[in-house]
């Protein structure tokens, strides 16, 4: 069965500090998704990021950097220099392709709490 | 171009009322889903709609929990009657293509408090 954990239940960090999400996951597929999802105080997941697991190339969009290992089954997060607006509930999700083919469906992690303080 | 629209936002009721909420997905997203968020979880799929087929309802509660998506559109969740335990946030989502594999868009959410 697939599982993704996020041991990271809160943290807070300065405005302009860098800070890394974990998120571990389990599966007994070679084919699967790994996502990231931000859910801010409004309420709706807001999409971040899809690598599927063929794909180990890390990846920057601005501020934000992916680092998927499947040699330690994790796919964590980085911001770097956070401003207040990052404050949100970050999701780590998976999706197993092979054994659900035709049912897929999202697992998501427990989710981080990330506090900016100014 | 208009997002995943859900309501009502805000739901209270007393134990064993009943009670719906509405989604109206993004024009085109074939496929629907929605979700059940309790307090400091990530969301849970309850059911999946492609058009308005539920491909994928075994975490839905059947003897008390009842959607449709009739014209493959816009759907609702049904709880009658609503537990204690009921109380959290359903979320809707929509995507278009293979579920597993593509991103979706969620609403806002409905919270619904059961006192």
């Amino acid at each position: 069965a697939q599982k993704v954990t996020q041991a990271q239940t809160e943290i807070s960090v300065v405005e302009k500090e860098d800070v890394t999400l974990d998120c571990v996951y389990e599966t007994r597929d070679t084919t699967y998704y790994l996502f990231w999802y931000k859910q801010p105080p409004s309420g709706e997941l807001v999409f971040l990021i899809r690598r599927n697991s063929f794909d180990e190339q890390n990846e920057i969009s601005g501020r934000y950097s992916w680092n998927f290992q499947k040699s330690t089954s994790s796919f964590n997060f980085t911001i770097t220099a956070s401003q207040v607006v990052d404050s949100a509930v970050y999701f780590c999700a998976l999706s197993e392709l092979w054994s659900n083919f035709g049912n897929e469906k999202l697992t998501f992690g427990t989710g981080t709490r990330l506090t900016i303080i100014p | 171009e208009a997002g995943v629209v859900q309501s009502p936002r805000y739901k209270i009721i007393e134990k064993k009322q009943p009670v719906a909420f509405w989604c109206n997905p993004i024009s085109g997203h074939n496929t629907l889903y929605w979700y059940l968020q309790n307090l400091g979880q990530g969301p849970e799929l309850l059911i999946r709609y492609e058009n308005e087929e539920a491909v994928d309802d075994s975490q839905l509660p059947k003897d008390r929990f009842s959607a449709e998506r009739l014209k493959g559109v816009d759907s609702t969740l049904k709880i009658q009657p609503a537990e204690l335990g009921d109380s959290a946030v359903y979320l809707c989502a929509s995507s278009q293509g293979l579920a597993g594999a593509v991103k979706q868009f969620f609403g806002p959410g409905t919270r619904l408090t059961v006192l």
